[in-house]
């Protein structure tokens, strides 16, 4: 059973330029989180997703967007890329199927994808 | 949003049992209490999750107070391999864009 997986594992891009992560949530599980996560902070809640649509997002401008696929697998977007937008970008997956899903707080990370912008 | 605070760092020798306290006072009444670890350049991975009173798994444990407005994971006899960063959340997966995960707290573990 596969857990929680993410590509690329690194990237590098200019400032200016866009870029698109994607990731392929646990078996079972129909809910993606994003986040991103600075050098030596915690993970920042970027957006989640769930039936294909946004759920809830944070504090974050409209140059980052989310798209979720039929097979629960997502992609995030960052357009007009910033050097602060550099930083390890974690993928959560989780599920808002059942009752206990949903009054539970547990998610599954994937091993992130490492964005430079330069 | 959902603030927690927690020491910013511990020190730990082997074998020794760690408790690491986090205060959550504005916690709501549907919140569950959930810990992650993370080792470097690796996404958190969930350790334990619990409401009220104490949760034990066979990796730690985890005490509620009855007031529900702080938590403390205990590591039973830690190795080396528990250096790592230890955040509390509270919240639940409907409305985790209200939690954050601070900047966690960095156990090391010594031999």
């Amino acid at each position: 059973d596969a857990g929680v997986t993410q590509s690329p594992t690194h990237l590098i891009k200019t400032r200016g330029q866009q870029v698109t992560l994607r990731c392929s949530p646990k078996s079972g599980h129909d809910t993606v989180s994003w986040y991103q996560q600075a050098l030596g902070q915690g993970p920042q809640f970027i957006f989640q997703y769930y039936e294909e649509e946004e759920r809830q997002r944070g504090n974050f401008p409209d140059r980052f967007s989310g798209h979720q696929f039929p097979n629960y697998s997502s992609e995030l977007n960052v357009n007009a890329l910033l050097l602060g937008d550099s930083a390890l970008y974690l993928c959560a997956s989780s599920s808002l199927h059942g009752w206990s899903d949903r009054h539970s707080y547990e998610q599954y990370f994937g091993p992130g994808t490492r964005l430079t912008v330069t | 949003l959902a603030k927690t605070t927690q020491p910013i760092s511990m020190d730990s020798y082997e074998g020794q049992e760690v408790n690491i306290t986090c205060s959550h006072n504005n916690i709501a009444t549907n919140d569950y209490i959930t810990w992650y670890q993370q080792f470097p350049s690796q996404g958190p991975r969930f350790i334990i999750q619990g409401y009220k009173t104490k949760v034990t798994n066979e990796v730690a444990s985890l005490f509620i107070p009855a007031d529900r407005k702080s938590s403390t994971l205990s590591l039973p006899r830690v190795s080396l391999s528990d250096t790592a960063v230890y955040y509390c959340l509270v919240g639940r997966n409907t409305n985790a864009g209200k939690s954050t995960f601070g900047d966690g707290t960095t156990l090391t573990v010594k031999p």
